[in-house]
């Protein structure tokens, strides 16, 4: 079993729609939760970043973390074409002091 | 600002020749990594330096060495390119330090082991 289980898609929606990506995880030592956004051909960029479970909204975003399911998710409200990339979950090893990343999550929103 | 710089972009490399990867990033960070990523796998890390001076294995660290030239330059070397190596290859850092702002990423070097 891997760390941590990311469904690789692709997911497909149509313009305007929300979009719900989820990530869930096994080890209880990881304490920050991230999401990453890559482009084709592009290196990962942060998208978010989250400590506490909860909400954290930026914008179109929205990063929800519950420690006590350990599932998190990445919201995308009023979704729009440039928001087709591959997202990845990453999440901080306290143990290993490293990133884990999820296999990523291909989004293609459609006009 | 560059951030992370990754050369080259793309190469095509025969069987059993040998290459380096090179990474450099210009925001004072501590730690550096370097990634592989395949459709299906995902990110998987190699090598990382957790601060100038000292390397560590990843989860696939066979067939790469490393080299922290300094605290700006982390390179990665295939001795004798396979084509498993067929990849593409990420740089990333971060502050370190216990720090955990995530990572910055290259652009990537897009290989092929013919």
């Amino acid at each position: 079993q891997k760390e941590v289980e990311q469904d690789p898609g692709p997911l497909s929606v149509p313009e305007g729609a929300i979009v719900s990506l989820n990530c869930t995880y096994s080890n209880s030592a990881f304490q920050y939760f991230m999401w990453y956004r890559q482009y084709s051909r592009k290196g990962p960029e942060l998208l978010m970043y989250t400590y506490s479970s909860g909400n954290k909204e930026d914008g179109r975003f929205t990063a929800q973390v519950d420690k006590s399911s350990k599932y998190i998710s990445l919201f995308i409200r009023d979704s729009q074409p440039s928001d087709s990339a591959t997202y990845l979950c990453a999440i901080w090893h306290t143990g290993f002091q490293k990133l884990v990343f999820g296999t990523g999550t291909r989004l293609l929103v459609s006009p | 600002n560059a951030g992370v710089t990754q050369t080259p972009k793309f190469q095509v490399l025969k069987t059993g020749q040998s290459m380096t990867l090179q990474c450099a990033q210009d925001m004072n960070h501590n730690s550096m990594y370097w990634y592989r990523q395949d459709p299906g796998m995902g990110l998987r890390l190699i090598y990382y330096s957790a601060s100038e001076g000292t390397t560590d294995k990843g989860e696939v660290p066979n067939g790469y060495n490393v080299s922290r030239l300094n605290k700006r330059e982390f390179s990665l070397r295939l001795e004798s390119a396979a084509p498993s190596q067929t990849s593409v290859y990420f740089c990333a850092s971060t502050l370190g330090g216990g720090s955990n702002y995530g990572y910055t990423f290259g652009s990537g070097t897009r290989l092929t082991v013919v």
